[in-house]
This record gives structure tokens, C-alpha cells and sequence, in this order.
């Protein structure tokens, strides 16, 4: 089992839907989760931070954390075009170190 | 300030040469990481540096892949005998260690093509 797990995706939804990108870790003592955004040909860039169990939101960006269930996901509103792009889950342990899913690709159609 | 830089960006090497792949993270950053990209894939871990802590080589792929970290700061990633395998964007990324976690800030990656 890996340690962080996203949808394999493909992820297609249309302009001004809801995209939902799900996340499980499997290490209970993780401590923080984060979500990074990588555009096709460029480095990832970090959207959203959780620390707490329950939701965050930020714009249009909602996460949502529970650690009973180890799960956390992203909820985009009102989903752009300019919002497709490959979103990375990461999950940061006590153990002092990062470690990321392998990515869900999402696609806004116009 | 300045972010996270690589260098070069973009390598072409011939099959068996060595290759040298330099980050310079942010500066008061204590945190460095390495990671592999191929096409279409996610961030493969290689290496992580934290402040004097032993490095994490569990990533590497293999012995010729090393790298080191001088007066934790710049970093350099040396890949002997390269193989057309290795072909791949190579990030770095850079972070410091808050109460909450730790926040990654990337590099613009080195690409490298191995002939």
C-alpha cells in the first residue's frame, strides 16, 4: 500500500462544476496535508494547507480533512479551464518529512 | 526574495557520461528534497537533507545516483554513467519546518535527455 493514495483520474468535469480530488494516507500520526497544483511543463505550487479535522476554505478551494478516516480532499467551485492542471496530495509526518501522492489530473472543458 | 533555483535547466548528455544537477534553495531554508519526474508521472522521492541530520537516500535509485549538500545550502545531485532511463525533469524543493508542517517550495526543474 502506498503511503499517500490519490485517484488515478483522469478527472474531466464541465466549466462551473464541482471537482472533488480525494486523498488517503496511510500513517495515523501524519500531522499536516497539503495540496499542490502543477501545471503541464511546470513545477507544483502550493494552493491549500489543513491542519485540523473539518473543512478549510479559500476562494473557490475548499479542503477537507478527517483523520479518523485518513482521508482529505479538494473541492474546486465553480471549476475555470485555467484550473486544469495536476493537482499533488502530500501528507507531513512527525517523522519530519513529506511524502506525495502521484497526482490527479483534472480537465475543465469550456 | 528569490525562490528556488536549478541549474542548468535544460541537459543533454550521451549514454555513460556524469552528469551534475546544482539547486540553490531558499536562503534560511533547512528542509532540501530531490525528486524525479518522468512525462505523464508523479514526483518520484530521490533524496532529503534536513539541517546537519544524516540524509534520506532511501529514493535513490540506484549507486549511481548520489548527492550532497554543502554548508546546508546548495546542493549538487551527480548522476555517474547516466542511462537512457534516466532521462527525466529533475526538481528540487526547498522548505522550513513550522509547528504545523512544512511547506515545499519547487525549483524550475533541470531536464534532462539522455542520448
Amino acid at each position: 500500500q502506498k503511503e499517500v493514495e490519490q485517484n488515478s483520474g483522469p478527472l474531466s468535469v464541465p466549466e462551473g462544476a464541482i471537482a472533488s480530488l480525494n486523498c488517503t494516507y496511510s500513517d495515523r500520526v501524519s500531522q499536516s496535508f497539503f495540496w499542490y497544483r502543477q501545471y503541464s511543463g511546470k513545477s507544483p505550487e502550493l494552493i491549500m494547507s489543513i491542519y485540523s479535522n473539518g473543512d478549510k476554505e479559500d476562494g473557490r478551494f475548499t479542503a477537507q480533512l478527517n483523520k479518523a478516516s485518513q482521508y482529505v480532499s479538494l473541492l474546486i467551485r465553480d471549476s475555470q479551464p485555467s484550473d486544469s492542471a495536476t493537482y499533488l496530495c502530500a501528507v507531513y509526518t512527525n517523522a519530519g518529512k513529506s511524502t506525495f501522492g502521484d497526482g490527479t489530473t483534472l480537465t475543465v472543458k469550456p | 526574495g528569490a525562490g528556488v533555483s536549478q541549474s542548468p535547466s535544460n541537459k543533454v548528455t550521451e549514454k555513460g557520461k556524469d552528469v551534475e544537477l546544482r539547486c540553490d534553495p531558499i536562503s534560511g531554508h533547512t528542509a532540501l528534497y530531490w525528486y524525479r519526474q518522468s512525462l505523464g508521472q508523479g514526483l518520484e522521492f530521490l533524496i532529503y537533507f534536513q539541517g546537519n541530520s544524516a540524509p534520506d537516500k532511501s529514493g535513490l535509485p540506484s549507486d549511481r545516483f548520489s548527492a550532497e549538500r554543502t554548508g546546508g545550502s546548495v546542493s549538487t545531485l551527480t548522476i555517474q554513467r547516466t542511462q537512457q532511463e534516466d532521462s527525466a525533469v529533475y526538481l528540487c524543493a526547498s522548505s522550513w519546518t513550522s509547528g504545523e508542517g512544512e511547506t515545499q517550495y519547487f525549483g524550475p526543474g533541470t531536464r534532462l535527455l539522455v542520448l
